[in-house]
């Protein structure tokens, strides 16, 4: 069975810093593609960003673009989101999600990102 | 910027029927853009139910059905259910740096 399970969300200052984990287990890590995507409070989805399964290839929606960095460890079975300068708008829950260049498949059950002062 | 379009709401009576559609800014939906559709309810994740235009997921009831109609992604409810009222989301693929595109989603209320 699929699993994802997101970690390291919390409260952070304007312009802080955070760093999200997602764990994976029940496939074979490394030759998925795999996403971060988030909703902010009564909002719709938004994709965050994305990174190839040998962590060569990554993308950025442009509202996060030079702020944000997605990478992952095969050896660890785990994907990363290193947020800084972050902003109020930032405040959403994140979700990790298994996919392939065509399909976004298995979600994790998300992690809050608070960003308020 | 581009722009994904869906319906802000629909109501379906239970057992009915009800098409949900996702258009772009740029022009027609064709099967290049893999259109993915997902189901969200409060509290919950959101769950896959269609890939690459009409591909199920292996959980996504047989009730649904994805398709293009009239220049746009579309997703069919056959025999509704009230587990069926949710929040659905289309998502299609641009290319280039950022490639994915959400709508803005569709309330499905089943009354």
């Amino acid at each position: 069975e699929v699993q994802l399970v997101e970690s390291g969300g919390d409260l952070v200052q304007p312009g802080g810093s955070l760093r999200l984990s997602c764990s994976a287990s029940g496939f074979t890590f490394s030759v998925y593609v795999m996403y971060w995507v988030r909703q902010a409070p009564g909002k719709g989805l938004e994709y965050v960003s994305d990174i190839s399964s040998n962590g060569g290839g990554r993308n950025y929606a442009d509202s996060v673009k030079g702020r944000f960095t997605i990478s992952r460890d095969n050896s660890k079975n785990t994907l990363y989101l290193q947020m800084s300068s972050l902003r109020a708008e930032d405040t959403a829950v994140y979700y990790c999600v298994k996919g392939n260049s065509n399909e976004l498949g298995s979600w994790g059950q998300g992690t809050l990102v608070t960003v308020s002062s | 910027q581009t722009e994904v379009t869906q319906e802000p709401s629909l109501t379906v009576s239970p057992g009915g029927t009800v098409t949900l559609t996702c258009a772009s800014s740029t022009g027609a939906v064709t099967s290049g853009f893999y259109p993915n559709w997902f189901q969200k309810k409060p509290g919950q994740a959101p769950r896959a139910l269609i890939y690459s235009t009409k591909n199920k997921q292996s959980w996504t009831p047989a009730r649904f059905s994805g398709s293009l109609l009239g220049g746009k992604a579309a997703l069919t409810l056959s025999g509704v259910q009230p587990e069926d009222e949710a929040e659905y989301y289309c998502l299609l693929y641009y290319g280039g740096a950022q490639p994915w595109v959400f709508g803005g989603g569709t309330k499905l209320t089943v009354l």
